[in-house]
This record gives structure tokens, sequence and C-alpha cells, in this order.
């Protein structure tokens, strides 16, 4: 099984700064991961594929990099509507995995 | 403009099977022009997201393994849903199940709004 780990569970920001989530997988999956931004009581919102594709009506101060092991989301100027969870999840075998989330808080 | 949408009980009592299905409008879910998977993932009260499993456009079906066969995922293609059902539940099995359209290229790109099931007697 691909095991996912993703740090910070949570962390503590203020509007314009900019933030950081990484996501690390045991085994190589190439660039299949995806980046999801999920606010309370909703369903998770897809923002980035295949690593650092931006989906489209995703504003560009959100971007993804990464492959093989190591990936990351950046936000570049945290804007009041950021303030969410956010989850990796990889799609390169046959059973997908999510990270246990980074929650970004004032 | 594809639309998902859950039903099914939101109470089971523990033991029992919990069935679910996922209702798509605005695509066929055996369209072979793009290779979607067809899924399901839930979220515990304040817990992240759990994959639970996938089928795909001709039927095949993935299992998360920690459910250890518990699940069962199938489509019908007649009335253009597919449905998950889930055995011998616990309180543990309560959550928010979503069902979602995915490619293994872009992860799951189109969501339903949830449903919450409390398993309780």
């Amino acid at each position: 099984d691909i095991q996912m780990t993703q740090s910070p569970s949570s962390l503590s920001a203020s509007e314009g700064d900019r933030v950081t989530i990484t996501c690390r997988t045991n085994q190589s999956i190439s660039m299949y991961l995806s980046w999801y931004q999920q606010k309370a009581g909703q369903a998770p919102k897809l923002l980035i594929s295949v690593a650092s594709t931006l989906q489209s009506g995703v504003p560009s101060r959100f971007s993804g990099s990464g492959s093989g092991t190591d990936f990351s989301l950046t936000i570049s100027s945290l804007q009041p509507e950021d303030f969410a969870t956010y989850y990796c999840q990889q799609s390169y075998t046959t059973q997908w995995t999510f990270g246990q989330g980074t929650k970004v808080e004032i | 403009q594809i639309q998902l949408h859950e039903s099914g009980p939101g109470l089971v009592e523990p033991s029992e099977t919990l069935s679910l299905t996922c209702t798509v409008s605005g695509a066929s879910i055996n369209s072979i022009t793009h290779f979607y998977y067809w899924g399901w993932i839930r979220q515990p009260p304040g817990k992240g997201l759990e994959w639970i499993g996938n089928v795909d456009y001709g039927g095949s079906s993935y299992h998360n393994p920690s459910l250890k066969g518990r699940v069962t995922i199938s489509q019908d293609t007649s009335k253009n849903h597919f449905s998950l059902d889930l055995k011998s539940v616990t309180a543990a099995d309560t959550a928010v199940y979503f069902c979602a359209r995915g490619m293994s290229s872009s992860g799951f790109d189109s969501w339903g709004q949830g449903t919450l099931v409390s398993v309780s007697s």
C-alpha cells in the first residue's frame, strides 16, 4: 500500500502570508498527486492535479510542485477564503489514498 | 454539467449492511471517451477523508484493503448510477459518505454533496 504523510497537520497564518504544505509518499507515485480544499460542511474541491496542474477557476496564488515521493502545495498570499483544510491524494495505483489533511487557521 | 447525488438511509443498525446509491446526471458512467473511475469516499465526524473504493467504466471495482472485504461497489448502467454496500457496520462506520468522479491522471474532479450515515441501534 502507498502511505501518505502530510504535514503539518495544522498551521496558523495571517492574511497575506505564504503557506506551504507538504505531502510525502513511501514509494514513488510519479506525478499522480492531487490537492483538494475542503471547507466546513462542504465536499472537497479539486485544486491541483498531476502535482502541478491548476484546475480551471482556481486562483493563481495556488501552486503545486514535486514528483516521485515529495510534493508541496503553496499559497503565495493567503486570502480570507483560503482558510480551510487541505488534502493530498495519490492515484498512481488502483488503490487511492488521501493524506491526513492540513487545517489552515487564522 | 455533471452532477452526482448520494441517496440511502441515514441510520443503519450495527452488524447490518450500509447501502448507498450515487445517481449521475450530465455524464454516462460507462462512457469510454474518458477512462473515468466512479468512487466512494467517507469522512467520519471531525476527521479526514478516507477512500473507500472505485468502479471503472467497465464495471471493475477496487477497494481500500483496510475495509477487509466488507465493501462491494457496483454499477447499473441502465439507471446511470453506482452503489456502495458496506457489510457488518459498526459505530466506526458513522461518517459523511461522498460519491465522486475521478481519473487516475486528475483525482476526483466532481463530487456529490455527501450524505451522513449514522450507525446506531
